[in-house]
């Protein structure tokens, strides 16, 4: 089976300033796909950011950026110029295709607060 | 577009009761998903569609039935409520599996 974790419950971040979030997982597939999902407080899950593994060259969009290792398993986003509407439940998922995938499996979340 | 909408908002019913919730999305997707989120967590896949007349289960099935009749609706039937199905509710849907799924606003049930 596998699985998320995101090792940071809670995190906090000046505005302005840079946060990097933890998530590794634990598969023995070898093709795969890996996101980052945002939550606000409105509820409403948003796509941050999407890697496929067979890319070796991380993801990026706009101040959201992905370091990806592979051999590790490690899937961690950097968040550049923190904002406060950036204040959100973050949560990493992890989805196989085909077999016992087709689903996305997700982390238990990691809680940032953007302070001003 | 509406996106993804689901319907109702809240919910409160009773231990044995039954009740649809409704999902819907105009994108013409082809895939779409039934999740719950319990207090504090992540998601979790309840059933999951490929397409018209096809459905699957995810990893917590149990006390749920979900059909799809049309590209458009997905609903969601709980049959006899029981308190572990308090959670909130979110539907979402995909143009392919592994690409970014689009999620409905989330219905937040409680059973008592």
């Amino acid at each position: 089976a596998q699985t998320v974790t995101q090792s940071q419950p809670e995190m906090s971040v000046q505005e302005a300033e840079t946060v990097t979030l933890s998530c590794t997982y634990d598969t023995s597939e070898n093709n795969y796909y890996l996101f980052w999902y945002k939550q606000p407080p409105s509820r409403q899950m948003i796509l941050v950011i999407r890697q496929e593994a067979y890319k070796q060259q991380n993801a990026t969009e706009n101040r959201f950026s992905v370091n990806f290792q592979k051999a590790a398993k490690s899937f961690s986003l950097k968040i550049s110029d923190s904002q406060l509407g950036d204040t959100a439940m973050y949560f990493c998922a992890f989805m196989v295709l085909g077999g016992a995938g087709n689903m996305l499996t997700f982390g238990g979340g990691t809680r940032l607060m953007v302070k001003p | 577009n509406a996106g993804v909408t689901q319907t109702p908002k809240f919910r409160i019913l009773k231990i044995g009761q039954s009740m649809t919730l409704q999902c819907a999305q105009d994108m013409n997707h082809n895939y779409m998903y039934w999740y719950r989120q319990d207090p504090g967590m992540g998601l979790k896949l309840i059933y999951y569609s490929v397409g018209a007349g096809i459905t699957d289960k995810g990893e917590v099935p149990n006390g749920y039935n979900v059909s799809r009749s049309t590209t458009e609706d997905f609903p969601l039937r709980l049959e006899l409520a029981a308190p572990s199905q308090t959670s909130v509710y979110f539907c979402a849907s995909s143009w392919e599996l592994a690409y970014e799924q689009y999620f409905g606003p989330g219905t937040r049930l409680t059973v008592t």
